[in-house]
């Protein structure tokens, strides 16, 4: 099993739509999650920590699910600025010095 | 905002050749990493430094690399005899100390081109 998995994606949307990404992990002792994204041939770019409780930013919405090992991240009236791929990144904490491991990413595409 | 800076932004050089990459951290960042990504691949990690010691690195990060901080500022990455296959793109990454849920912020990275 990978360590972290993404929806393989790609997802081509229309503008207002509403995306949801999903994504699995396979350490149980991860501690810490987010979201970043990456615009082609740029670095990622932090887009939310995601909390055990859940949290939103604006149009985002993250979920973390421990249990199931399960994050997702939803984006509610999409806009042509959020085409991006986006990355579901994982911690494993502990002593781990904070590596962060990568999924494959998913590739958005909004348009009008 | 604070950013992480990184040079030069693409570097091209010959296989065999000696390669050093460049980052500046955020300034109150005491923790650095290196990672690459390799076109159409996921980002990779490759090492992370921490008081001025690697704390932990990958299996890529093998004894062709070496990391240094050569002054409060700079933190570097030496690939001593490139290969083909080093031609990524290099990210630099820093995080504060503290309860800051591991955030990492990334450099605008370094296109390694090895011909």
């Amino acid at each position: 099993r990978k360590e972290v998995e993404q929806d393989p994606g790609p997802f081509n949307v229309p503008e207002g739509a509403t995306v949801a990404f999903n994504c699995t992990y396979s350490n149980s002792a991860s501690q810490s999650f987010f979201w970043y994204r990456q615009d082609c041939r740029k670095e990622p770019k932090l887009l939310m920590s995601v909390y055990s409780s859940g949290n939103e930013d604006g149009r985002f919405t993250a979920q973390l699910n421990r249990a199931s090992q399960y994050i997702s991240l939803l984006i509610r009236d999409s806009k042509l600025s959020d085409s991006a791929t986006y990355l579901c990144v994982v911690n494993a904490g502990g002593t781990s010095y904070g590596k962060l491991t990568f999924g494959q990413g998913t590739i958005l595409t909004v348009h009008p | 905002e604070p950013e992480v800076t990184q040079t030069p932004s693409h570097q091209v050089t010959q296989m065999g050749q000696e390669v050093i990459l460049r980052c500046v951290p955020i300034s109150n960042h005491l923790y650095f990493y290196w990672y690459r990504q390799i076109l159409g691949q996921k980002v990779e990690f490759l090492v992370s430094f921490y008081n001025n010691e690697i704390s932990e690195k990958s299996e890529i990060f093998d004894d062709q690399f070496s990391v240094e901080r050569p002054d409060g500022s700079n933190f570097t990455l030496k690939i001593r005899s490139t290969k083909l296959e080093d031609s990524a793109m290099y990210f630099c990454a820093s995080r504060a100390t503290g309860w800051v849920r591991y955030e990492q912020y990334f450099g605008p990275g370094t296109r390694l081109t090895v011909t």
